[in-house]
């Protein structure tokens, strides 16, 4: 069965780098989003990739997060410069352009910031 | 916008009884409504989606919810549940228009031997 995978499954960082999130996601899909659920807390939608752009995003999504699609394959998520309050885990979502199919994540990535 | 409560943060309940576990939405729009579980370090995996149509919608692993327009539910339930049940439950509401999920803040079902 087809599934959207991401990379790395822990990574820790200390307060102010760079981080990178990459995922695969189902080869067929062309919807892309990236959630996260902060450890005690909801999963929080923070944004949604079509065609080549961002066509959803939340308020959490601000200038410190990016999103691309480099090839016609991976799906990355980039934190310029972290905050402690980014410790959380990263899901990787896909789905079609039917608007009524569901999403399916990916394991996660857990984001540990020191 | 739209609002998602889970009423009860955990659930313990032995094996092989019946379990419900309750979800409420708010929005002023028309929703699809989703269960999905997490087990311990895995993602979230859908067990059942409302969409339209019949109200009583079955899923994956004998799960099945009722939509009740009305009071705005979307209960989940299973009539006999088995020690790999144990994992975390979310209900997540999307907007026709929408494509992002607003979710609940999780049951953790325990089912205890």
């Amino acid at each position: 069965e087809p599934e959207v995978t991401q990379t790395p499954s822990h990574q820790v960082t200390q307060m102010g780098q760079e981080v990178i999130l990459r995922c695969v996601p189902i080869s067929n899909h062309l919807y892309f989003y990236w959630y996260r659920q902060i450890l005690g807390q909801k999963v929080e939608f923070l944004v949604s990739f079509y065609n080549n752009e961002i066509s959803e995003k939340s308020e959490i999504f601000d200038d410190q997060f990016s999103v691309e699609r480099p090839d016609g394959s991976n799906f990355t998520l980039k934190i310029r410069s972290t905050k402690l309050e980014d410790s959380a885990m990263y899901f990787c979502a896909s789905s079609t352009d039917r608007g009524y199919e569901e999403l399916f994540f990916g394991e996660g990535s857990r984001l540990t910031v020191l | 916008a739209q609002s998602v409560t889970q009423l009860d943060s955990q659930v313990p309940v032995f094996e092989e009884a019946p379990v419900e576990l309750r979800c409420n939405y708010s929005s002023s729009v028309s929703v699809y409504l989703f269960w999905y579980v997490q087990y311990p370090n895995q993602g979230l995996q859908l067990l059942l989606k409302y969409l339209s149509g019949s109200t009583l919608v079955k899923g994956i692993n004998g799960f099945e919810a009722e939509f009740n327009k009305s009071q705005t539910s979307f209960h989940l339930r299973k009539p006999s549940v088995h020690i790999s049940d144990t994992a975390e439950y979310f209900c997540a509401v999307r907007r026709y228009t929408a494509r992002q999920l607003t979710f609940g803040s999780g049951t953790q079902l325990t089912v205890l031997p």
